[in-house]
């Protein structure tokens, strides 16, 4: 296990079009996150779940987006309808369930929305 | 609300001189700290948190409840640190980091 993965590394899309990321975290992490970060600003927290259970969204998580953890393994964020606005890098990151634990990130997903 | 502000956006210091980057943040309550560095081309990770009270690449930082700051430091700068740093905070009983703007710290030889 060599940390968490995403796929695809880049997506571009056009106006309107519907993507969807993947994201493998680390094997025994029980937290996974999704972040979305634009240029020039630190990440922005969109959702997390606790194994399957998807336990907080952001207003940032508009209706276009849904995100699901089936299993309580791998996860999906899908886009639907994608505007230029959603342009940005979206990272995903795991962790253990334990205080203190820091987050571990995947190395993100660029979208760009032409 | 849930603040982390980082007032330099870019930060320039000379290989071997001290260097400090700064990290306010807003909360109420008694957060978690972290710094998270992205080194060029490389993902997001994490460098140290103030749990743990770790020094971590000559790196340190201290919680400061009192001006409510977490700034990192080290003593001598080296080349390798050239990044861009993140301050971020997590809220009590709460699970999302919530970060600053970030500083782009370079190390001048």
């Amino acid at each position: 296990d060599t940390g968490v993965s995403q796929d695809p590394r880049h997506k571009i899309t056009k106006r309107g079009q519907n993507v969807t990321f993947r994201c493998d975290p680390i094997s025994e992490h029980n937290r996974l996150y999704w972040y979305r970060q634009t240029l020039g600003q630190g990440p922005e927290f969109l959702t997390y779940f606790q194994n399957e259970a998807q336990l907080e969204k952001s207003r940032l998580l508009s209706d276009r987006f849904s995100a699901e953890r089936p299993k309580g393994s791998f996860s999906t964020l899908e886009i639907q309808r994608t505007e230029q606005g959603d342009s940005a890098m979206y990272l995903c990151a795991s962790s253990l369930a334990l205080p203190g634990s820091g987050e571990y990130f995947g190395p993100g997903t660029r979208l760009t929305v032409l | 609300a849930q603040r982390v502000t980082q007032p330099e956006k870019l930060l320039s210091v000379f290989k071997g001189a001290p260097v400090e980057l700064k990290c306010n943040y807003s909360y109420s309550g008694s957060p978690e700290l972290f710094w998270y560095v992205q080194y060029s081309r490389q993902r997001l990770q994490l460098l140290l948190r103030h749990i743990s009270r770790e020094s971590i690449k000559g790196f340190t930082a201290d919680l400061n409840k009192g001006e409510t700051s977490f700034h990192l430091k080290k003593p001598f700068a080296q080349e390798e640190d050239s990044a861009m740093y993140y301050c971020a905070l997590k809220g009590q009983g709460a699970q999302k980091l919530v970060f600053g703007q970030g500083t782009r710290l370079t190390i001048n030889p």
